[in-house]
């Protein structure tokens, strides 16, 4: 059973502050990463994608992947209230073709004023 | 502009009737995929499906069904036999290859009275 596990929150971090959220996984096959923000009644969005072990970044986002740990991390930096949302983390294993990527329940961060 | 497309974005429907949420993909993608959202939780695999024609169910594929005739469509439908089907409807696609990221619809949202 392929499991994907996030803190389900509320984070709350004040603005200006990095935000931190954090996904682990059970299948060490795991491959490719993904972090999706989803506002309140809309639909995910993807924000980062990371492949292999180190950091990635990308303007205020940084994924940072440790697969021999098997956790996989999303900083935000300088947290603006605009980034108040649920961050959905996923896994795919790789040489798998089109099969689903699994999903973690999210985390909802809270960036208060 | 290439992307997803979910109709109806709201839909009411009495018990006992079937209803069905359309999904419609122009970026030529392979796969397609039905999730369900319930609130503050994740997202649960219906059915995909990775080639036309063909379609495999997911983690709660009871009292739903799908097609799969074009590349470019595929409508979930969803039966008197699926006990709570009050929920968020999020229809996504995917290219082919190991690192493909998943791209999302606005969703549906189906509401039994």
């Amino acid at each position: 059973q392929k499991e994907v596990e996030q803190n389900s929150g509320p984070l709350s971090v004040p603005e200006g502050a990095i935000a931190s959220l954090n996904c682990t996984y059970s299948d060490r096959g795991s491959q490719s990463f993904f972090w999706y923000r989803q506002y309140s009644g809309k639909s995910p969005e993807l924000i980062m994608s990371i492949y292999s072990n180190g950091d990635k970044e990308d303007g205020r986002f940084t994924a940072q992947l440790n697969k021999a740990s098997q956790y996989v991390s999303l900083l935000i930096r300088d947290s603006q209230p605009s980034d108040s949302a649920t961050y959905l983390c996923a896994v795919n294993i790789i040489n798998s073709g089109n099969t689903p990527l699994v999903f973690g329940k999210g985390t909802r961060l809270s960036v208060i004023a | 502009d290439g992307g997803i497309t979910q109709s109806p974005k709201y839909l009411f429907r009495k018990e006992g009737q079937n209803v069905t949420l359309s999904c419609e993909q122009n970026l030529n993608h392979d796969a397609m995929y039905w999730y369900r959202q319930d609130p503050g939780q994740g997202l649960r695999l219906i059915y995909y499906s990775q080639i036309v024609n063909d379609f495999q169910k997911g983690d709660i594929a009871e009292g739903y069904s799908v097609s799969r005739e074009k590349k470019e469509s595929f409508p979930l439908t969803v039966t008197s036999a699926q006990k709570n089907p009050t929920a968020f409807y999020l229809c996504a696609s995917r290219q082919g290859g190991d690192t493909g990221e998943l791209f999302f619809g606005e969703g549906s949202r189906l509401t039994v009275l």
